[in-house]
């Protein structure tokens, strides 16, 4: 069962715009939500991050929105850069657990 | 990602051999965590271990797969008689404390073939 999803396999966005990028999950009993950049041959690195208590948190160009009603949670990226080509995985930590679920990811591009 | 290291980034191995994955964790980080990712798939995890302990294995195929942590040296991911499905990227992360994820740093991952 997948709980954690990210719908989107990919997103092209261009320079200077919004990048969206949404991620969707079905237990209530996760307590915090994150949002990891990965390039190719590399490890995922930590972005951003939501407790489940909040609706929003930013940092920078990023902001992570949390709608629990929707069990739905998003990340903005404004403006886009070209270095912001990555994929980006949704990841979800349960109550009184130690790991994460990750969701399958969105690969995003952003163009000139 | 720095300061988790991870070796060999890159493994051959045939169908039956066996695979040894080595993860050294931040300077100082007591705690360790295995992923796997197979393709096209996202991360998932496997084990945590803490200093001569397995916290929880909930994720580790319940044959051909261990892990370790010993008191000195690297957390070991150990895989043996490896078949195809085996082939993966496979990450070993550390912590300072438990919980949070946003306290977890990822190593560069350890790509297994098996051919």
């Amino acid at each position: 069962d997948q709980q954690v999803k990210q719908n989107s396999p990919s997103l092209s966005v261009q320079e200077g715009r919004i990048s969206i990028l949404n991620c969707d999950y079905t237990n209530s009993m996760f307590d915090y939500f994150l949002w990891y950049k990965k390039y190719p041959a590399e490890g995922p690195t930590f972005l951003i991050s939501i407790s489940s208590i909040k609706d929003k948190n930013e940092d920078g160009r990023f902001t992570v929105f949390l709608n629990k009603s929707a069990k739905h949670l998003s990340l903005h990226i404004v403006p886009s850069q070209p270095g912001d080509s990555a994929v980006y995985f949704c990841a979800a930590e349960p109550r009184n657990t130690d790991k994460l679920i990750f969701g399958t990811g969105t690969r995003l591009q952003v163009f000139p | 990602n720095a300061g988790v290291m991870q070796n060999p980034r890159h493994l051959v191995r045939r169908r039956g051999q066996e695979a040894r994955l080595r993860c050294s964790p931040m300077k100082g980080h007591s705690h360790v965590y295995w992923y796997r990712q197979l393709p096209e798939e996202g991360l998932k995890f496997m084990v945590y271990l803490q200093k001569e302990n397995i916290i929880d294995e909930s994720g580790m195929p319940k044959e051909r797969f261990s892990a370790e942590f010993p008191k000195e040296g690297p957390s070991i991911l150990r895989i043996q008689q490896v078949v195809r499905g085996d082939s993966a990227a496979y990450f070993c992360a550390s912590s300072l404390d438990r919980g949070l994820g946003n306290t977890i740093y990822f190593g560069e991952g350890s790509w297994l073939t098996v051919v």
